[in-house]
């Protein structure tokens, strides 16, 4: 069975400075997808970015990149020019064949002011 | 272009009540999704559905957790009795569903939280 680990329970950031959230996971499968979510205090989970295995580039999405390295599956968030609206539970997830969401635990990310 | 619809929001039982979620997904969305994010947690899948029939529910407690999709549309997830440990928020999600393998984005609705005391 696929796992997601995520050994940052929290996490904080100075404003406009920049933060790295990791996460590893375990999977025999060679395609798959790896996202990270966002879940402010309204529980709505928000797709941040998405990865898929098959493409060596690591994707970007405005100030959110990932550091994808496929060989040691490790799958990490870096948020520059951090804002107070980044301030949320952030999760790793795995998506292989079976199409359902593998998540990970969780950081609780921290801005301040 | 409406988001997945859940209610109700908030949901207050004593143990060994029953309780029912109802969830809307997207418009044409084949796949539906039951996730259970117990506090200090990430979502766990309890089922999932592509149309009417059940792809996946083997962590759904089917001694008290009961689930059906009506007419591959609207979803239904129903706990009896609920236990103390059922306190969660109970997130539904869908996709548009497809080939394996191909991208199927899943969007959540906004989840219920359930407490159970």
């Amino acid at each position: 069975a696929q796992t997601v680990t995520q050994s940052q329970p929290e996490m904080s950031v100075q404003e406009a400075e920049t933060v790295t959230l990791s996460c590893t996971y375990d999977t025999s499968e060679s395609d798959y997808y790896l996202f990270w979510y966002k879940q402010p205090p309204s529980r709505q989970m928000i797709l941040v970015i998405r990865q898929e295995a098959y493409k060596q580039q690591n994707a970007t999405e405005n100030r959110f990149s990932v550091n994808f390295q496929k060989a040691a599956k490790s799958f990490s968030l870096k948020i520059s020019d951090s804002q107070l609206g980044d301030a949320a539970m952030y999760f790793c997830a795995y998506r292989g064949g079976a199409q359902k969401l593998v998540f990970g635990q969780g950081t609780r990310l921290t801005i301040n002011p | 272009e409406a988001g997945v619809a859940q209610s109700p929001r908030y949901k207050i039982i004593e143990k060994r009540q029953s309780v029912a979620f109802w969830c809307n997904p997207i418009s044409g969305h084949a796949t539906l999704y039951w996730y259970q994010q117990i506090l200090g947690q990430g979502p766990k899948l309890l089922i999932q559905f592509q149309n009417n029939g059940v792809v996946d529910d083997s962590q759904l407690p089917k001694d008290r957790f009961s689930a059906e999709r009506l007419k591959g549309v609207d979803s239904t997830l129903k706990i009896q009795p609920a236990k103390l440990e059922d306190s969660a928020v109970y997130l539904c999600a869908s996709s548009l569903g497809g080939m394996r393998g191909s991208y199927n984005e899943q969007f959540f609705g906004p989840g219920t939280r359930l407490t159970v005391l």
